[in-house]
């Protein structure tokens, strides 16, 4: 059961814009999220991240909002650049532990 | 040099072959992970390692396994490889303390054909 849900896989935003990435969890006993950037041939980079206790991280043009009661946690990007064109996977953490549950991922593209 | 080197970049294999895929860090992180990456269905855990001593099932360990054989070395085998087990392959570190999974590191995959 997938307990870390990311419902889109592709969107497409023009530059300029602004880029929203959703995702949802099923665990109430996540205590931290993160989103990571990954381009073709390469591995996953870390970008962001939240703890449970927050909700709202910014990170330059980077911002990720946490709404636990709607278990929604979702990455803003703002103003979108043709680099930032990847896929985009979001994670979470189990209170205690160390590894991390992966989404399926969504394929952001950022047209001229 | 990277971080974490994941070796070979690439392999194409046949049905029930051995197959071993290799991974190194350079972080000095004591935790080590290996991941698939599917098309629709993202990372999943196959396997960590928290010290030498130390090896985890993650979600989808059947038809694989691991050795560490060093802090900075954690190999994954295929004993008789199948054609579902093509996929991308990620080897990550982390160190605790350093909260979170910021502290992962990924290398930059193996893809995997079985044919």
């Amino acid at each position: 059961d997938q307990q870390v849900k990311q419902n889109s896989p592709s969107l497409s935003v023009q530059e300029g814009r602004i880029s929203i990435l959703n995702c949802d969890y099923t665990n109430s006993m996540f205590d931290y999220f993160l989103w990571y950037k990954k381009y073709p041939a390469e591995g996953p980079t870390f970008l962001i991240s939240i703890s449970s206790i927050k909700d709202k991280n910014e990170d330059g043009r980077f911002t990720v909002f946490l709404n636990k009661s709607a278990k929604h946690l979702s990455l803003h990007i703002v103003p979108s650049q043709p680099g930032d064109s990847a896929v985009y996977f979001c994670a979470a953490k189990f209170q205690g532990a160390q590894k991390l549950v992966f989404g399926q991922g969504t394929r952001l593209t950022i047209n001229p | 040099d990277a971080d974490v080197t994941q070796t070979p970049r690439n392999r194409i294999t046949k049905t029930g072959k051995r197959i071993m895929l290799e991974c190194s860090q350079t972080k000095g992180h004591d935790r080590m992970y290996w991941y698939r990456q599917d098309p629709g269905l993202g990372l999943r855990l196959i396997y960590y390692s928290f010290d030498v001593k130390d090896i985890n099932k993650g979600e989808i360990s059947d038809g694989y396994s691991v050795s560490r054989q060093a802090q900075a070395k954690f190999s994954l085998s295929l004993e008789s490889a199948i054609p579902n087990q093509t996929a991308l392959y990620f080897c990550a570190t982390s160190s605790p303390g350093q909260g979170g999974g910021y502290g992962y590191t990924f290398g930059s995959g193996t893809r995997l054909t079985v044919v």
